[in-house]
């Protein structure tokens, strides 16, 4: 069984860019969601996808958005990119979307915006 | 509003001593509290969760709902314990979205 997975690792990018981020959920998971992690501060929600629908999204601007594909691994993008958005993303897979379902984590994609 | 304060930023604390990580919350309803753990160079993972009423690597924690805390303790820590430790609260409201504290970082010494 593999776990969650995420790419790139790293990343670097330049203000008013825009990015794509990539995870791929551990298998026979359904549900996806995606943190920001600020350095020093604990991961931020920003949307979960479930079955390939939004099921909830934090308190980001509208130039975040995801996608989730019929194998349900995600994407996250961002538009604009500005100096704030330099955070470690994170992304967790879990059986389902109910309250209870342990959320697995990838080891994340940290993006830098110069 | 949901809201996570993990008070302290770090924890210092020599190995066989015990360890106390706090954790305040504010929700109105009925929260889910978990304690995940992250070790050095590893991904986030879920350590343990109020509902199940487990003792995972000799941590404990006890929901308690008038003080809305959900502390984490460990009679005797190890040097393995180092690590990061995050609070979080989830929400039948919510759905499955995890709200994190600022976590805690815990250094047993030796």
């Amino acid at each position: 069984e593999t776990g969650v997975t995420q790419s790139p690792t790293h990343l670097i990018k330049t203000r008013g860019q825009q990015v794509t981020l990539r995870c791929s959920s551990q298998s026979g998971h359904n549900t996806v969601s995606w943190y920001q992690q600020a350095l020093g501060q604990g991961p931020q929600f920003i949307f979960q996808y479930y079955r390939e629908e939004e099921n909830g999204r934090g308190n980001f601007p509208p130039r975040f958005s995801g996608l989730q594909f019929p194998n349900y691994s995600s994407e996250l993008n961002v538009n604009a990119l500005e100096l704030d958005d330099s955070a470690l993303y994170l992304c967790a897979s879990s059986l389902a979307a109910g309250l209870g379902n342990e959320q697995f984590f990838g080891p994340g994609t940290r993006l830098t915006v110069l | 509003a949901q809201r996570v304060t993990q008070p302290e930023k770090l924890l210092s604390v020599f190995k066989g001593a015990p360890v106390e990580l706090k954790c305040n919350y504010s929700y109105s309803g009925s929260p889910e509290l978990f304690w995940y753990v992250q070790y050095s160079r590893q991904r986030l993972q879920l350590l343990l969760r109020h509902i199940s009423r487990e003792s995972i690597k000799g941590f404990t924690a006890d929901l308690n709902k008038g003080e809305t805390s959900f502390h984490l303790k460990k009679p005797f820590a190890q040097e393995e314990d180092s690590a990061m430790y995050y609070c979080a609260l989830a929400s039948k409201a919510a759905g499955n979205k995890l709200t994190f504290g600022g976590g805690t970082r815990v250094l047993v010494k030796p």
